[in-house]
């Protein structure tokens, strides 16, 4: 049973514009969320990360919400740039097993148009 | 963060036979694991490779199978034995450095198996 979704499997997007990646999870106890991203060949990269106690965290041009009654989550990449195509994975934990055990999605595809 | 060496970064191999792929770390870690990803799937956590004691172990995967070795904190190898199509994967070493939650991986090795 998938805990973490990811519903949309690709998503291409303008340059400049702003890339919206979602993420839905099933497990209540989730507390902790991150976002991946990889290139190809290559293994997925940290990007960013929130606990459940914010409802949204910002590092530059990349910012996170999450809304806990919805138990949804969002990646917001604005401008979206070449470089920031990519697969994007969303990955949540239960509380004190933190990265010891992480539950992924499927991943959606970021295509950014120069 | 810490620096994952992994090989070999691709193999093709043939149906019965066996496998090990080995991750080299740059800094002692306590925590190592390893990860699938099939076609299409999500990263799956095979097991926690454990120094000086036998791996822990995800539901649905077994020792005889998936066996693991970790002399020491900064190397680990995964056997991937007996194998057959549907182990056709990218497999991922990855570790928790002790001062973070973060989970960072090594490159994958993409296994087709013919």
């Amino acid at each position: 049973d998938q805990q973490v979704k990811q519903n949309s499997p690709s998503l291409s997007v303008q340059e400049g514009r702003i890339s919206i990646l979602n993420c839905d999870y099933t497990n209540s106890m989730f507390d902790y969320f991150l976002w991946y991203k990889k290139y190809p060949a290559e293994g997925p990269t940290f990007l960013i990360s929130i606990s459940s106690i914010k409802d949204k965290n910002e590092d530059g041009r990349f910012t996170v919400f999450l809304n806990k009654s919805a138990k949804h989550l969002s990646l917001h990449i604005v401008p979206s740039q070449p470089g920031d195509s990519a697969v994007y994975f969303c990955a949540a934990s239960e509380p004190w097993t933190g990265a010891n055990n992480l539950f992924f999605g499927t991943g959606t595809r970021l295509t950014v148009i120069p | 963060s810490a620096v994952i060496s992994q090989k070999p970064s691709r193999d093709i191999c043939q149906r019965g036979t066996s496998l090990t792929i080995q991750c080299q770390v740059d800094s002692q870690v306590t925590m190592m694991f390893w990860y699938r990803q099939q076609p299409g799937q999500s990263l799956t956590l095979i097991a926690t490779a454990n120094q000086g004691s036998e791996a822990t172990y995800e539901s649905g995967f077994v020792i005889d199978k998936f066996p693991i070795s970790r002399p020491n904190l900064t190397f680990s190898t995964l056997t991937v034995s007996n194998m057959s199509p549907e182990d056709s994967s990218i497999y991922l070493c990855s570790v928790v450095e002790d001062t973070n939650e973060k989970l960072f991986f090594g490159s994958g090795t993409q296994l087709s198996v013919l």
